[in-house]
């Protein structure tokens, strides 16, 4: 099973909105309504930040939003601002055999 | 409060095994599965593998069948990944994380064991 496809970088200025994408296939991102995505900072453990395409945990802010369309799911983080420096990785349930895969991550920095 | 916490770093030499805890509080151990996640210095994050912390079953990554052993302990909500014939390549930080009971997702993850395989 191989990774899911994200964008290496993406950078933005305080306050304006920004974008990552992953890319799958129709057996993955495209099959199923169960993409999430993760925040990571540096040394620390990753943090769920979106289930399910597109709900948002409890106490996750709203700035954060899910959606997808056909094989590609996207995270859109509104409002950027200097704590939402971090890496990013998508996942997708796959199948009961083999269950999860990762998506290749992505940096986001705040300029 | 809910959380995973897991056992110390470890330093082993290629061919041999490692085994990682994961020991969880706060929640009723059994009505979640729990997953193996790895990675490694600078790269990605990568699934192992789960656990039914009920039951018992598990099921591994093609990549790591064979070397990988994920065991539970009910009376002490702990679960146990066991790696072996380690080589260089297996360098990493390895997490557990607990699967959402409404969801498809990782909700809690532990902090993370950091094993360094080195001759």
């Amino acid at each position: 099973q191989s990774a899911l496809t994200q964008p290496a970088s993406v950078s933005g200025s305080p306050g304006q909105s920004i974008t990552i994408s992953c890319t799958g296939t129709s057996s993955d991102v495209g099959g199923y309504n169960y993409v999430s995505w993760y925040q990571q900072h540096p040394g620390k453990a990753p943090k769920v930040m979106i289930y399910d395409v597109s709900n948002r945990p409890s106490g996750v802010s709203s700035r954060f939003s899910g959606s997808k369309s056909g094989n590609t799911a996207s995270l859109t983080i509104s409002g950027l601002q200097a704590e939402d420096e971090a890496d990013y990785y998508c996942s997708s349930y796959i199948s009961s055999s083999t269950n999860y895969v990762f998506g290749t991550g992505t940096k986001v920095t705040v300029l | 409060q809910v959380q995973l916490v897991q056992s110390g770093a470890e330093v082993k030499k290629p061919g041999a095994s490692v085994k990682v805890s994961c020991k969880a509080s706060g929640y009723t151990f059994t009505s979640y599965y729990m997953h193996w996640v790895r990675q490694a210095p600078g790269q990605g994050l990568e699934w192992m593998g789960i656990i039914n912390t009920s039951g018992g079953s598990r099921t591994y990554a093609q990549k790591f069948q064979g070397r990988v052993t994920m065991t539970r302990d009910t009376s002490t909500s702990t679960v146990f990944m066991e790696l072996s014939s380690l080589r260089s390549e297996d360098t990493a930080v390895y997490y557990c994380a607990r699967e959402s009971d409404t969801s498809y997702g990782f909700d809690i993850w532990g902090q993370g064991t950091m094993v360094t395989v080195s001759s």
